[in-house]
């Protein structure tokens, strides 16, 4: 069974539009992190933010915004007047518990085409 | 500033060639991961490290090993490349645990194809 999934797998907005990337997790772990990752099209993964399971806290920082809710187990991420330096891969990941320690699990990756 | 380096940036090799793929922290991480990434499949984890002399499989490791010689470098080795092993390979470390929130450093990426 998939761990992360991001069933959105490719969305186009025009600038200015508001849009949201799902994620929907799967864990029997009690305590764990979720995380969001971009990939813009130069290549690099740059890390955004992170959330653990007892913060169900939403949070803001700028035009980007993520809602967490545990009772349906997604940790979605919104961009609030979306610009072209938006289009990118973007990656939800899970930490998972294994019998060595922790690894991250990440999901297939939404791509977001923002055009003008 | 710290960094992780890749290299090389792009490696084209034949098929049944051993390969290995270069990765060096300056973090001072325990940390070590590789994962590939292929269109339609996101991020898989390819083997990690939790220190020197530690090494784990992680869920597409056949065909791939690596050993921690130092806390620096996770060299990654492909024993026997194969068609689908082409794709880009990145390296990540953390200060500490993903189970406690540390977040994973990436490196650039090495961008492989075998023919």
């Amino acid at each position: 069974a998939q761990k992360v999934t991001q069933a959105q797998t490719e969305i186009s907005v025009v600038e200015k539009e508001d849009v949201t990337l799902d994620c929907v997790y799967e864990t029997r772990d009690t305590t764990y992190y979720l995380f969001w990752y971009k990939q813009p099209p130069s290549g690099e993964l740059v890390f955004l933010i992170r959330r653990n399971s007892f913060d169900e806290q939403n949070e803001i920082s700028g035009r980007y915004s993520w809602n967490f809710q545990k009772s349906t187990s997604s940790f979605n991420f919104t961009i609030t007047a979306s610009q072209v330096v938006d289009s990118a891969v973007y990656f939800c990941a899970l930490s998972e518990d294994n019998q060595a320690g922790t690894a991250l699990i990440f999901g297939k990756g939404t791509t977001l085409s923002v055009s003008s | 500033d710290a960094e992780i380096t890749q290299s090389p940036r792009h490696k084209i090799t034949e098929t049944g060639r051993q390969v290995t793929l270069a990765c060096h922290q300056t973090w001072n991480h325990n940390n070590m991961f590789w994962y590939r990434q292929d269109l339609g499949h996101g991020l898989r984890l390819i083997h990690y490290s939790y220190g020197v002399h530690d090494t784990n499989k992680g869920e597409v490791s056949d065909g791939y090993s690596v050993s921690r010689s130092n806390t620096e470098d996770l060299p990654l080795t492909l024993e026997s490349a194969a068609s689908s092993q082409t794709s880009v390979y990145f390296c990540a470390s953390s200060e500490a645990s993903v189970g406690m929130g540390s977040p994973l450093h990436f490196g650039n990426g090495t961008r492989l194809t075998v023919t």
